[in-house]
């Protein structure tokens, strides 16, 4: 069974700046089976990043996503001040489908 | 458009059931697979269960096998999920989404929350 690990816990930047959020995985991810959610205070998540790199529809360009194995990262370009939430990555490959604990991503 | 309105959370005593739905539209039922995914307050997400509307395969997390039942009913595009011998360790917002083998789990409905208090 796959663990996903996420870091940092919390990452604090200014709008306009670049954010890196990395996800480990305990063994490697098949077929780049890894995606990425955005969940901002109550609200549902919303796909952000599936295939490790392929933006869902309707995804700003500033979010990007990269990794294979068991090393995954999502970066956001350019903060948007609607970008400040926590975001999860999720190993969608299989039963049963695993998130990682999260990154909030808040104002500096 | 694909929609997913969730319906049915409310609050429970320990020991009782409630039964969760989630009414879809604007997809095929039967080529997708859909999940319940849940998460405590101030707390994560967590997988609860999933259903393969191709292979009509089912799982469950080990927290909730034996005691939450999901089903489909393709005639209403609707998920549902019955959940019995309820903890207080189960109260948690209940989501639904849809999913593909490609894409992942790509749309989700607001939730529906769950509270089990005595």
């Amino acid at each position: 069974e796959i663990v996903l690990t996420q870091s940092p816990g919390t990452l604090s930047l200014s709008p306009g700046e670049r954010a890196t959020l990395s996800c480990w995985a305990s063994q490697s991810v098949s077929n780049n089976y890894l995606a990425w959610f955005q969940q901002s205070p109550g609200q549902a998540p919303r796909l952000l990043i599936h295939g490790a790199s392929s933006r869902a529809t309707g995804i700003p360009d500033r979010f990007s996503g990269s990794g294979s194995g068991t090393d995954f990262t999502l970066t956001i370009s350019r903060l948007a001040p609607e970008d400040f939430a926590v975001y999860y990555c999720q190993y969608y490959g299989g039963s049963p489908f695993p998130f990682g604990p999260g990154t909030k991503v808040d104002i500096k | 458009e694909v929609q997913l309105l969730e319906s049915g959370g409310g609050l429970v005593q320990p020991g009782g059931s409630l039964r969760l739905s989630c009414a879809a539209s604007g997809f095929t039922f039967s080529s997708c697979a859909m999940i319940w995914v849940r998460q405590a307050p101030g707390r994560g997400l967590e997988f609860v269960s999933a259903i393969n509307g191709v292979d009509g395969s089912i799982d469950y997390a080990d927290s909730v096998k034996g005691r939450f039942t999901i089903t489909t009913d393709s005639s209403s595009n609707t998920l549902y999920l019955q959940m019995n011998t309820l903890r207080a360790e189960d109260t948690a917002i209940y989501y639904c989404a849809k999913g593909t083998v490609r894409q992942g789990w790509d749309y989700w409905g607001q939730g529906t929350l769950l509270t089990v208090s005595s």
